[in-house]
């Protein structure tokens, strides 16, 4: 089993709310990924954990949040979010980190209005 | 800066045909390449190639490795229209988490 689950699918959100995503995934898989797509353009690293730890921030605005509890499960929380955060969120999980296959999710089409 | 191209950005070909995608790489300390193909939601896994694992196959399509070119080919033989997708070319970046991606490659498979 190679699935990596995610919800919700869609979400419109306003610039005023607070709203999570979930990403949950039970191949024992010890690193998790957070990315950004934009329509036609390849996915961007957006945070990576490792063993429950955040290893990588590569300069996200702190309205995204993220969140480890455990080694199955990976939130990110969203706050006062613009209009160009509109995008495919995905999240992805690899056995121990980046050597390995990196499984993705089905992601969250999030809009911001 | 690590990089990976891809080539071409988009190709058209009818179904039966045979197709050849491309990927170049320039990364530090070269771990691994990675395939994916992304229909209308999340990209789907299709080979990881490394230092001992230089050729892959599964089905009709088929990837290497060439170390020395530091490149790699993806064929896809007899050519579906389910094969209509992006292409995505994936290298880890040098010393870090972070996987390089290629710009995609837009395959249009028609009837």
């Amino acid at each position: 089993d190679t699935e990596v689950t995610q919800t919700p699918k869609h979400l419109v959100m306003g610039m005023t709310n607070k709203k999570s995503l979930k990403c949950e995934q039970h191949m024992g898989h010890r690193a998790m990924y957070w990315y950004k797509q934009k329509a036609k353009k390849p996915p961007e690293l957006m945070f990576v954990y490792s063993y429950e730890k955040l290893s990588i921030n590569e300069s996200v605005p702190s309205r995204f949040s993220p969140e480890c509890p455990n080694s199955s499960l990976l939130n990110l929380h969203l706050h006062a979010l613009q209009p160009e955060d509109s995008a495919l969120y995905l999240c992805a999980s690899s056995p121990r980190g980046v050597t390995y296959e990196q499984y993705f999710g089905p992601g969250t089409r999030l809009t911001v209005t | 800066e690590d990089k990976v191209v891809q080539s071409p950005l988009s190709l058209v070909v009818h179904e039966g045909d045979t197709v050849t995608l491309n990927c170049s790489y320039e990364v530090t300390n070269f771990r691994s390449l990675l395939w994916y193909k992304q229909e209308k939601k999340a990209p789907t896994f299709l080979f990881m190639l490394t230092s001992s694992g230089i050729e892959k196959k599964s089905g009709r399509l088929s990837s290497i490795l060439d170390k020395k070119e530091l490149s790699s080919i993806l064929n896809i033989t007899a050519t579906q229209t389910g094969d209509s997708a992006i292409y995505l070319c994936a290298a880890p970046q040098g010393g870090s988490e972070k996987l390089v991606f290629g710009k995609g490659m837009k395959l249009t498979v028609n009837p």
